[in-house]
């Protein structure tokens, strides 16, 4: 059965600053890994997905990376900034089925 | 190009009633998945619906139902509500039952008193 961990469940930065969110699951046998965002109350934003045969993917400030043989992504956000306040989730998804992690919860003071 | 519509926005009901929830996938989407999310935690997947059919299914109970409809659209029916069934629910849509990534919809927010 998977499982999704992702650690920190909080984390609060000053603007600017880089960070690194972490992701770790117990199956390696994935199609794909994706990586959301989550503001309060609303629905899931696609950030990144990472299909199983890749290492990383890159959009604007973000980066995210797979080792599906230690389980693990990450997911790195440059220069950070009050907007990118939210909860992001880490998602593995094996034949259509998707099991989520709990989520970190970020916050960026100006 | 509508992304993920789903209604209503928010619905109050009491226990032991029967919800019907109803969700518009994207435009050229014809799959759809359902998720209960409980405050502070991560979305769990109930079901995935493709070619009309109830593909995968997630650990909930019987009385958590669904639909697809011709024109890909789909419902999620929850029968004898309990106080536990209070959630956000989402919905996602994606090009193919795979490998596609998922759109999803701003949710329901279900409250059973």
């Amino acid at each position: 059965k998977q499982e999704v961990t992702q650690i920190p469940a909080a984390l609060s930065v000053p603007e600017g600053e880089n960070l690194v969110l972490n992701c770790s699951f117990t199956d390696s046998a994935i199609y794909n890994l994706q990586w959301f965002r989550q503001d309060p109350g609303k629905g899931l934003t696609s950030l990144l997905l990472i299909q199983s045969s890749q290492r990383e993917q890159t959009s604007g400030r973000l980066n995210a990376s797979l080792d599906k043989s230690s389980g693990r992504s990450t997911l790195y956000i440059a220069a950070s900034q009050p907007g990118d306040s939210a909860t992001y989730l880490c998602v593995t998804s094996n034949t259509g089925k998707l099991i989520f992690g709990q989520g970190t919860t970020l916050q960026v003071k100006p | 190009d509508a992304g993920v519509t789903q209604s209503p926005t928010h619905l109050i009901k009491t226990r032991g009633q029967q919800v019907t929830l109803r969700c518009s996938p994207k435009s050229g989407h014809d799959t759809v998945s359902w998720y209960q999310q409980a405050l502070g935690q991560g979305p769990q997947f109930i079901f995935q619906y493709y070619e009309e059919e109830e593909r995968q299914r997630g650990n909930f109970p019987d009385r958590f139902s669904g639909h697809q409809f011709p024109n890909y659209s789909s419902e999620l029916n929850v029968n004898a509500l309990l106080l536990g069934d209070s959630a956000l629910y989402l919905c996602a849509s994606s090009l193919d039952p795979y490998n596609s990534p998922l759109h999803f919809g701003n949710g329901t927010r279900l409250t059973v008193t």
